[in-house]
């Protein structure tokens, strides 16, 4: 069936670093792929979006990429700052489904 | 504007009892899904409802599990009875129902089971 992996499950960086998180998917057909940020209890938000029609979307410090022949997609967040730590889920929607990634934890460290 | 609302917070029941969870959407919001979560994984759609009708509710264990949107606004989830296996976070959200199959899904903050 669909599925979409994410990688990795855990990330520890050092405050004002780069964190990476990657995501591919199986089903060609996915055309909208947002990033949701989910902190201990809370519900999970949009922090950023991309559709299949362009390569690149950036919002000040979050970017995010998408390789629509490799079915691959990155979060990109730099300048790194402590309430950056939380879960965050890749998801990508086809039709009006939506699979999720398991979910990167991103610790950063002051 | 007041975002996804759902109730209780958390709930706490014996196995084999029922158990409902309540969600009212973002006003406007044609659209609803509930969600399941378990804990260290992504969300997974249980239904979906297009207005008053669940247009996708292939996952939805259907001998324990039944939703409701009879007016198309709010709507219920019920598990009935319980197992242990259904403790998890409940999340219901919301979208648009306009722009198609690329819209955005605005989360509630879900409601906590335990199964004791």
């Amino acid at each position: 069936g669909e599925n979409v992996e994410q990688h990795p499950s855990t990330l520890s960086v050092q405050e004002g670093d780069s964190a990476v998180i990657k995501c591919t998917y199986s089903d060609s057909a996915s055309n909208y792929f947002p990033w949701y940020k989910q902190e201990l209890g809370k519900r999970p938000q949009l922090i950023i979006d991309i559709r299949s029609n362009v390569g690149e979307k950036k919002d000040q410090r979050i970017a995010v990429t998408l390789n629509k022949t490799a079915k691959h997609f990155s979060l990109h967040i730099t300048e790194t700052q402590p309430e950056d730590s939380a879960v965050y889920f890749c998801a990508a929607q086809w039709g009006f489904k939506t699979i999720f990634g398991a979910g990167t934890r991103l610790f950063v460290k002051a | 504007e007041a975002g996804v609302v759902q109730s209780p917070r958390y709930k706490i029941i014996e196995k084999k009892q029922p158990v409902a969870f309540w969600c009212n959407p973002i006003s406007g919001h044609n659209t609803l899904y509930w969600y399941l979560q378990n804990l260290g994984q992504g969300p997974e759609l249980l239904i979906r409802y297009e207005n008053e009708e669940a247009v996708d509710d292939s996952q939805l264990p259907k001998d324990r599990f039944s939703a409701e949107r009879l007016k198309g606004v709010d709507s219920t989830l019920k598990i009935q009875p319980a197992e242990l296996g259904d403790s998890a976070v409940y999340l219901c959200a919301s979208s648009l129902g306009e722009a198609g199959d690329q819209e955005t899904q605005y989360f509630g903050p879900g409601t906590r089971l335990l199964v004791l």
